[in-house]
């Protein structure tokens, strides 16, 4: 059964530097998304991503965050300059439409800290 | 206003009984979607059960039952003959709108599920 993949599993990084999560959807997947939990809450939309461009972003996603899908299977998130408060697990997720409703299938998961 | 109410903390239940965990939901489109996942120790997200706004049967899943109620605005979770393996966190979650949108979390219920 396909799935979505993230990589790494855990990301250990210093304030201040640049880390890239990693994701690869389901493949005939068009809609995108990142997620994050910060420890013991609930589940926050980052950003969705439709036909190579965002299609919708939370204040979360600020300057600091970027996304691309650098070729036809890879979906990344960028944090350029890491702050103590983006420690989380970061989700990627993907979806089509149809009749499932347009259900989300969530990958494993980064967990990111941030020292 | 929260968009997704889950007042239940946490729960217990007996294993092979069942449980209910409650949702409810504030929106003021007409075309939506409702989705609970199942978020174990191990932190992956895993898709459960989805209701289409304009569903009229419940959605049913194995031993997953989905008890929406249009006019309530509630979309509770049903868990037939409760298993060890079902103790988790338990997430409800809204799609407004289009099916590319994004999911709105609510903040989860905790079940334990006692031999």
């Amino acid at each position: 059964e396909p799935e979505v993949t993230q990589t790494p599993s855990h990301q250990v990084t210093q304030m201040g530097q640049e880390v890239i999560l990693r994701c690869v959807p389901i493949s005939n997947h068009l809609y995108f998304y990142w997620y994050r939990q910060i420890l013991g809450q609930k589940v926050e939309f980052l950003v969705s991503f439709y036909n190579n461009e965002i299609s919708e972003k939370s204040e979360i996603f600020d300057d600091q965050f970027s996304v691309e899908r650098p070729d036809g299977s890879n979906f990344t998130l960028k944090i350029r300059s890491t702050k103590l408060e983006d420690s989380a697990m970061y989700f990627c997720a993907s979806s089509r439409t149809g009749q499932d409703g347009g259900t989300q299938y969530f990958g494993p998961g980064t967990r990111l800290l941030v020292l | 206003a929260q968009k997704i109410t889950q007042t239940q903390p946490g729960m217990f239940v007996q294993e092979k009984e069942a449980v209910t965990l409650d949702c409810t939901y504030d929106t003021s489109d007409q075309s939506y979607g409702l989705f609970w996942y199942k978020q174990p120790s191990s932190g992956e997200m895993i898709f459960l059960i989805y209701q289409g706004s304009y569903d009229e049967q419940n959605a049913t899943e194995g031993r997953y039952s989905l008890n929406f109620q249009k006019a309530r605005k509630s979309a509770n979770l049903v868990i037939s003959a409760s298993q060890l393996g079902d103790s988790a966190m338990y997430f409800c979650a809204m799609r407004e709108g289009h099916q590319g949108g994004k999911l709105i979390f609510g903040q989860g219920t905790e079940l334990s599920v006692k031999p």
